[in-house]
């Protein structure tokens, strides 16, 4: 099993449209939890920290369940600008890595 | 832009050869970890340097091996590189904080 399992996609949603990705994750252990974003061919960027009090930043809210071990990313109001592939990712103190998804692709279109 | 840089973007080697990547981390971070990132993966983490030691390493050989120097800058050294080792591999760096912050990668072809 991976340690952090993310439906690759890709999800084809039309401009405005609300789309949630969700992450599962296998190591109860796991300390912090992390969206990036990463456009074709660039490095991956941190989009947002994700708590279990959940926290949003303007059209983006994270979400984390410790006893489900699943993490969620609701998109609002979907922009062009937003294709790109989401990075859910796992940080565990033990061996102090970032663990990552295989990502999800998300198309925006007109 | 992070502040981390990479260096070189692209590099084409053939099978056997070694192969140095460096990392210039972001002012203030005292910690590099470096990724593999192959097509249509997630980045898979290789191994973190803190204030120069090892601190970390990911399930690859000791043929993949790594320097972090006083200005806290770090290099990859990748030896006898195979097919398989095509990928971008990405640098990133932190203050120890489970945050990272990524440089642009080099994107490697070994033929």
């Amino acid at each position: 099993r991976k340690e952090v399992e993310q439906d690759p996609g890709p999800f084809n949603v039309p401009e405005g449209a609300t789309v949630a990705f969700n992450c599962t994750y296998s190591n109860s252990a796991s300390q912090s939890f992390f969206w990036y974003r990463q456009d074709c061919r660039k490095e991956p960027k941190l989009l947002m920290s994700v708590y279990s009090s959940g926290n949003e930043d303007g059209r983006f809210t994270a979400q984390l369940n410790r006893a489900s071990q699943y993490i969620s990313l609701l998109i609002r109001d979907s922009k062009l600008s937003d294709s790109a592939t989401y990075l859910c990712v796992v940080f565990t103190g033990g061996g102090n890595k970032l663990t990552f998804g295989t990502g999800t692709q998300l198309k925006v279109e007109l | 832009e992070t502040g981390v840089t990479q260096s070189p973007t692209h590099l084409i080697k053939t099978r056997g050869q070694q192969v140095t990547l460096r990392c210039s981390s972001q002012s203030g971070h005292n910690t590099v970890s470096w990724y593999q990132q192959a097509l249509g993966q997630g980045p898979q983490f290789i191994f973190q340097y803190y204030r120069e030691e090892e601190n970390g390493r990911g399930n690859f050989p000791p043929r993949f091996s790594g320097l972090q120097f006083p200005n806290y800058s770090s290099e990859l050294n990748v030896n006898a590189l195979e097919l398989d080792d095509s990928a971008l591999y990405l640098c990133a760096s932190s203050t120890g904080t489970p945050e990272a912050f990524f440089g642009q990668g080099t994107r490697l072809t070994v033929v």
